[in-house]
């Protein structure tokens, strides 16, 4: 079983629709939960980071962690076609010094107007 | 400002060459990181450096060897190019994560290496 699982779709919406994206993880050290967004070849780019469990919300994106289930979730309120693009969850330990992000598979996102 | 710099862009290797991947950040990070990704499986760390002068292997070591040239530079090195070698490479930076420490890890624009 890999420390991180994403299902990687792909996923297709219309516009305005509501989209959820989740990731399960195995190792319990994980105390930073991160989702990274990643447009057709280029360089990942951070989109939202949640310390421990608890929602974040960001304009139109909400992301929520539950450690006792260790599930997160990226929610995306009326969805636009720019949002079409690869979502990567990635985490992190906080208990080592220089732990590297362990990241999902990723979901393929594509959002038609 | 130009964040993490990855050279080159495109290569084509033959089976059995062997190459460098640069990686240059001016962004003063302690940690450097090598992912390759391919469809279906994500990101996998191959290799990362928490600080100057230290280097671990990552889920997927087996065929590269790297070095942290100064605090800016990480090179990746392929001795014997594979056919499985066929990837994208990103390096990415951040400061040191762990020990109750997080920052954002910033990624180049990857490296699309295609091993014939």
């Amino acid at each position: 079983q890999k420390e991180v699982e994403q299902d990687p779709g792909p996923l297709s919406v219309p516009e305005g629709a509501i989209v959820s994206l989740n990731c399960t993880y195995s190792n319990s050290a994980f105390q930073y939960f991160m989702w990274y967004r990643q447009y057709s070849r280029k360089g990942p780019e951070l989109l939202m980071y949640t310390y421990s469990s608890g929602n974040k919300e960001d304009g139109r994106f909400t992301a929520q962690v539950d450690k006792s289930s260790k599930y997160i979730s990226l929610f995306i309120r009326d969805s636009q076609p720019s949002d079409s693009a690869t979502y990567l969850c990635a985490m992190s330990a906080a208990n080592q010094a220089g732990t590297a992000l362990i990241f999902g598979k990723g979901t393929t996102l594509s959002v038609s107007s | 400002n130009a964040g993490v710099t990855q050279t080159p862009k495109f290569q084509v290797l033959k089976t059995g060459q062997s190459m460098t991947l640069q990686c240059a950040q001016d962004m003063n990070h302690n940690s450097m990181y090598w992912y390759r990704q391919d469809p279906g499986m994500g990101l996998r760390l191959i290799y990362y450096s928490a600080s100057e002068g230290t280097t671990d292997k990552g889920e997927v070591p087996n065929g590269y060897n790297v070095s942290r040239l100064n605090k800016r530079e990480f090179s990746l090195r392929l001795e014997s190019a594979a056919p499985s070698q066929t990837s994208v490479y990103f390096c990415a930076s951040s400061e040191v994560q762990g020990a109750g420490i997080w920052t954002e890890a910033f990624f180049g624009q990857g490296t699309r290496l295609t091993v014939v």
